[in-house]
């Protein structure tokens, strides 16, 4: 099935850095979403973008949906160690239809 | 947020027999789920999309008859794997959602690990 391409791939930061990944895609979404997992638990949502342009924030956490619906960054900032676990950009074409998901990228944060 | 709990949070079968995984939504009725699976450092993958009361959809070079799904309630979704193989050892991951609003948000179940032997 479609995926969507995530990078990076992987991230080794310190605690107290700034961490940004993106998600490029070859179709248009009108709903980008991004999920952090942990080990062995399902993915939780952080954000969910609806508008082309859009910039939200939760917390530490900002993200926006690329003018072209095409894509879309997750920024996170002054990063802690529980901020350590896989980000999933996922996209969705229209009201309630299935998620295409990223690849994934896997944040590892040393003290 | 919404709870969606899965049943059994890990299973060990042997190789050939059929296993049964649970989806409910304790607190909204889920017109819609959604069945994925993970294979290790890998995403997530859409195997099926079920809808209460009707047939499910299933994914391309996703078997049906391998995967059965039933959605027979608004709050509960069952996918069995029947004569489950090791290559199917793998987490499977479902979601809800009520599917009746705009930009409706799909709620995780907390993923059932899968390990046949």
């Amino acid at each position: 099935g479609q995926q969507l391409n995530q990078s990076p791939q992987s991230m080794f930061i310190q605690e107290g850095e700034d961490v940004s990944m993106n998600c490029t895609s070859s179709s248009i979404f009108n709903t980008w979403l991004w999920y952090k997992q942990d080990p062995g638990e399902g993915p939780v949502l952080l954000i969910a973008l609806y508008k082309a342009g859009e910039l939200t924030s939760n917390g530490r956490l900002t993200a926006q949906f690329g003018i072209t619906r095409k894509d879309s960054f997750l920024n996170i900032s002054a990063s802690i160690p529980s901020d350590v676990g896989i980000y999933f950009c996922a996209g969705q074409p229209g009201t309630a239809s299935k998620l295409t998901f990223g690849t994934g990228t896997r944040l590892q944060v040393t003290l | 947020g919404a709870v969606v709990s899965q049943h059994p949070s890990w299973v060990i079968c042997k190789s050939g027999t059929s296993v049964k995984i649970e989806c409910r939504s304790l607190d909204f009725q889920a017109t819609t789920m959604f069945w994925y699976r993970q294979f290790p450092k890998q995403s997530l993958m859409l195997m099926a999309t079920s809808n209460e009361g009707s047939k499910a959809t299933y994914e391309q070079g996703v078997e049906k008859d391998k995967f059965l799904i039933n959605h027979a309630s608004l709050t509960l979704s069952t996918l069995t794997v029947t004569s489950a193989h090791p290559e199917d050892s793998s987490f499977y991951i479902c979601s809800a959602s009520t599917g009746q609003e705009m930009n409706t948000e799909a709620f995780f179940g907390q993923g059932t690990r899968l390990t046949v032997v």
